[in-house]
């Protein structure tokens, strides 16, 4: 159960768009499409942004989106806000019905 | 509104024992899976435990297999993950969450606010 390979950080402008990569392998991230992804702003409960790889759920800006090729998942995020600022986490199902987060990803608003 | 709560966290000394609880509330307990997630200070998420909508399976991390289990009380909205032989590197804020899909396991939709566990003598 090795973590998922997150990029440590990412930073854009506001506006811009930024793409945060999660790495797996065949026994997870490449063999199902059960990637989800959470925000987690400093001290507070992680939010569920994007789940079955490309779906948002209600109430979440669309702003956010998801992909996956492979054995890599990717979270896009569009039109940059400062209220973005926050940590990512991908999470994946696995082969061993267990689930696997990665390892984290702060994104930075400059 | 869904509501996940958790309570039972606190300072336990290495090698001791102690009982965490979720009650929800919200939705309907028995249409879903159950999941906890922890959290060490300063550090990622790490899911750690599943119980299916009938309890009849559970799953666990390879870091808390055959000292933690996981269970639940339909008839209470409770679930429970019970934790043996606590190390150190147990110390983390631990989550309580519902799973997001009703069909299968993919996701956390909704969590509770955590309840910090310190292992420390």
């Amino acid at each position: 159960q090795s973590a998922l390979t997150q990029p440590a950080s990412v930073s854009g402008s506001p506006g811009q768009s930024i793409t945060i990569s999660c790495t797996g392998t065949s026994s997870d991230v490449g063999g199902y499409n059960y990637v989800s992804w959470y925000q987690q702003h400093p001290g507070k409960v992680p939010k569920l942004m994007i789940y079955d790889v490309t779906k948002r759920p209600s109430g979440v800006s669309d702003r956010f989106s998801g992909s996956k090729s492979g054995n890599t998942a990717s979270l896009t995020i569009s039109g940059l806000q400062a209220e973005d600022e926050a940590d990512y986490y991908c999470s994946s199902y696995t082969s061993t019905s267990t689930f696997v987060f990665g390892t984290g990803t702060k994104v930075t608003v400059l | 509104q869904v509501q996940l709560v958790e309570s039972g966290g606190g300072v336990v000394q290495p090698g001791r024992s102690l009982r965490l609880s979720c009650a929800a509330s919200g939705f309907t307990f028995t249409s879903y899976a159950l999941h906890w997630v922890r959290q060490a200070p300063g550090k990622g998420l790490e899911w750690v435990a599943v119980v299916s909508i009938d309890g009849s399976r559970t799953h666990y991390a390879d870091s808390v297999e055959g000292r933690f289990t996981i269970s639940r009380d339909n008839s209470d909205n409770t679930f429970y993950l019970q934790m043996n032989s606590l190390r150190a590197e147990d110390t983390a804020v631990y989550y309580c969450a519902r799973e997001g899909s009703g069909s299968s396991w993919s996701s956390f939709d909704y969590w509770g606010q955590g309840t910090l566990v310190t292992v420390s003598s």
